[in-house]
């Protein structure tokens, strides 16, 4: 039972263009969200995050859109650089936090073209 | 952020055989866990580090299997027992710390386990 679905894949984009990455959900009681980039041999690093009290979050570049009655949240990147190249995972959890269990989608590869 | 270290970073074992990887902080955290990522697929819990007392499994995964310590609140060891070539994966601590401003769940570079 995938509870959190990343249903592309891959994505390509040019530089200097918007990334945007889709990530939706079933579980109803997922009220926290991360987005993770992951290069290769590395462990996740963290980007943003949105408690489902909010629709958005906005952090330089990366803003995070969170529609809960589809249950569905996107992350927008503007302007996407090649290093932005990665493979991009969204997150869900429980409880309002990040403290505890994470549920991941299957990851999308991000590639910035120059 | 958190930094967490592990060790090792990969390994190619033998089927049958046992495997402790190690997963060190730098300061304390509130909370550790254990994932792992198949190939092609996505990241897993396998359990929460519990510190002083049994780690708390998922369902799927037990202590038999992957035996789990955090003596303190730095530290965790992850142990992969009688491993067969279905356990080869990446596995992953991550630890939570929050702040005024942002709470996250932070993640270790990961070991790359190959059972052959």
């Amino acid at each position: 039972d995938q509870q959190v679905k990343q249903n592309s894949p891959s994505l390509s984009v040019q530089e200097g263009r918007i990334s945007i990455l889709n990530c939706d959900y079933t579980n109803s009681m997922f009220d926290y969200f991360l987005w993770y980039k992951k290069y290769p041999a590395e462990g996740p690093t963290f980007l943003i995050s949105i408690s489902s009290i909010k629709d958005k979050n906005e952090d330089g570049r990366f803003t995070v859109f969170l529609n809960k009655s589809a249950k569905h949240l996107s992350l927008h990147i503007v302007p996407s650089q090649p290093g932005d190249s990665a493979v991009y995972f969204c997150a869900a959890s429980q409880g309002g936090t990040s403290y505890g269990k994470l549920t991941f989608g299957q990851g999308t590869i991000l590639t910035v073209h120059p | 952020s958190a930094v967490i270290s592990q060790k090792p970073s990969r390994d190619i074992c033998q089927r049958g055989t046992s495997l402790t990887i190690q997963c060190q902080v730098d300061s304390q955290v509130t909370m550790m866990f254990w994932y792992r990522q198949q190939p092609g697929q996505s990241l897993t819990l396998i359990a929460t580090a519990n510190q002083g007392s049994e780690a708390t499994y998922e369902s799927g995964f037990v202590i038999d299997k992957f035996p789990i310590s955090r003596p303190n609140l730095t530290f965790s060891t992850l142990t992969v027992s009688n491993m067969s070539p279905e356990d080869s994966s990446i596995y992953l601590c991550s630890a939570t710390r929050g702040s005024a401003k942002q709470e996250t769940q932070y993640f270790g570079p990961g070991t790359r386990l190959l059972v052959l």
